[in-house]
């Protein structure tokens, strides 16, 4: 059974730093993209970010271009986001999701629950 | 970027009957190599996470109803619930995977009449 298992959320101020990690399990990890969407409080779904199953390729919304890093560790099936500069519109639920294949074009085949960010003064 | 739009914004339908919800792209998502639309349906039930109902426009997951469908080509799509359930009240979003941003839709509610 696919598990994926967001940490990391909670309360940050403006301009700080938050490291998200996504567990998962259930499945071969390194031959599944994984990706990352967003959904502001009371707001629809906005994609952020997707890596391939080996790390190589990755892309970014514009919204978060140069201040969020999508990565992986193959070796501990985990999932990544390093969000620095952060900003009151990032405030959000993160989820992590799985891809149904390596590549980064494939689409979206599981979701996780969740992990709340809140950044705010 | 490609814009998805979807109408309506939302709708309520009597149990047992058909709702129908539309997603547009802005532009095509069909990759002609391999014939395949990059349109994903999803369903958020309150207080919940996103599911996956339908990928590339018209392929159920495992374990979805078959009472959802999905349709079109191109730039043009349809959900439909054939005979709507009392679960089946959710948001449901289009998106598309066929160039980067991979941007969804607004989201359609579904009530229930």
């Amino acid at each position: 059974e696919v598990q994926l298992l967001e940490s990391g959320g909670g309360l940050v101020q403006p301009g700080g730093s938050l490291r998200l990690s996504c567990a998962a399990s259930g499945f071969i990890f390194s031959t599944y993209a994984m990706t990352w969407v967003r959904q502001a409080p009371g707001k629809g779904l906005e994609w952020v970010s997707v890596i391939s199953g080996s790390g190589d390729t990755t892309y970014n919304a514009d919204s978060v271009q140069g201040r969020f890093t999508i990565s992986r560790d193959n070796s501990k099936n985990t999932l990544y986001l390093q969000m620095n500069s952060l900003r009151a519109e990032d405030t959000a639920i993160y989820y992590c999701a799985k891809v149904s294949g390596d590549a980064c074009y494939y689409p979206i085949h599981y979701w996780g629950q969740g992990t709340l960010v809140t950044v705010s003064s | 970027d490609i814009v998805m739009t979807q109408s309506p914004d939302s709708l309520a339908v009597s149990l047992g009957e058909r709702a129908t919800i539309n997603c547009k792209s802005s532009q095509n998502v069909l990759y002609s190599s391999n014939n395949k639309n990059y349109l994903t349906w999803h369903q958020q039930k309150p207080g919940q996470p996103p599911k996956v109902l339908i990928n590339w426009a018209s392929t159920r997951e495992s374990g979805v109803p078959d009472r959802f469908s999905g349709s079109g080509s191109g730039t043009d799509f349809t959900l439909t619930i054939s005979s709507l359930q009392a679960e089946d009240v959710a948001v449901y979003y289009c998106q598309q995977h066929y160039s980067t941003p991979f941007t969804f839709g607004p989201g359609t509610k579904v009530d229930i009449k």
